[in-house]
């Protein structure tokens, strides 16, 4: 099982509302990172969680909350969103954390959840 | 910061034609990936070039690791249809922390 799955594809919310992005990974991968990828452009890091510990945030504002409840699992709490911060948000998964400079480790990504904002 | 160039930014070609596009840093990058990426899916991992000089293939896919370990090129001979998509380069941030990724090369095959 090589896959990351991300719940739901799609998710359209108001500016007031509370949802939650789901991540499941079962290839025992000890990283889970959170990306944000508007279109037609590169994914940028948000969040980087090695051994269930928030280990990076990229300075992200706090209406995006990142829970990882275990080791398989990676969420996305969202509350209070602007319409700039419609995207497609993709979750991903390495074997180790970032570490080592002279190898970096492959991360595999779900297929993301293109979020609208309205 | 570490930027990652990479050219062209979009492709038209015909089918079965090869394709060339490349990345490159004024940094000096120890590793990199190469991903593609479909239309409202996440990108996947295509091949990984960990050595200076280094030359992968995966499939039709060729990638080379440059020697001066500041640029990389990915080939796809015999293009078809199914490789319409954005192929993005990543490489490891000199903090060591994170993935960044090239801006995109977006390919687009006609039949």
């Amino acid at each position: 099982d090589t896959e990351v799955t991300q719940t739901p594809k799609h998710l359209v919310m108001g500016m007031t509302n509370k949802k939650s992005l789901k991540c499941e990974q079962h290839m025992g991968h000890r990283a889970m990172y959170w990306y944000k990828q508007k279109a037609k452009k590169p994914p940028e890091l948000m969040f980087v969680y090695s051994y269930e510990k928030l280990s990076i945030n990229e300075s992200v504002p706090s209406r995006f909350s990142p829970e990882c409840p275990n080791s398989s699992l990676l969420n996305l709490h969202l509350h209070a969103l602007q319409p700039e911060d419609s995207a497609l948000y993709l979750c991903a998964s390495s074997q180790d954390p970032p570490r080592d400079v002279d190898r970096v480790e492959k991360l595999f990504f779900g297929s993301g959840t293109q979020l609208s904002v309205l | 910061g570490q930027q990652l160039n990479q050219s062209p930014q979009s492709m038209f070609i015909q089918e079965g034609e090869d394709v060339s596009m490349n990345c490159t840093s004024s940094s000096i990058f120890n590793t990199w990936l190469w991903y593609k990426q479909d239309p409202g899916e996440g990108p996947v991992l295509l091949i990984a070039l960990y050595k200076a000089g280094e030359l992968t293939s995966n499939g039709r896919l060729t990638a080379q690791f440059g020697i001066t370990r500041k640029d990389s090129f990915l080939n796809i001979s015999a293009s078809i249809p199914s490789d319409v998509g954005i192929y993005f380069c990543a490489g490891l941030n000199q903090a060591g922390t994170a993935l960044i990724f090239g801006k995109g090369t977006t390919l687009s095959v006609s039949s």
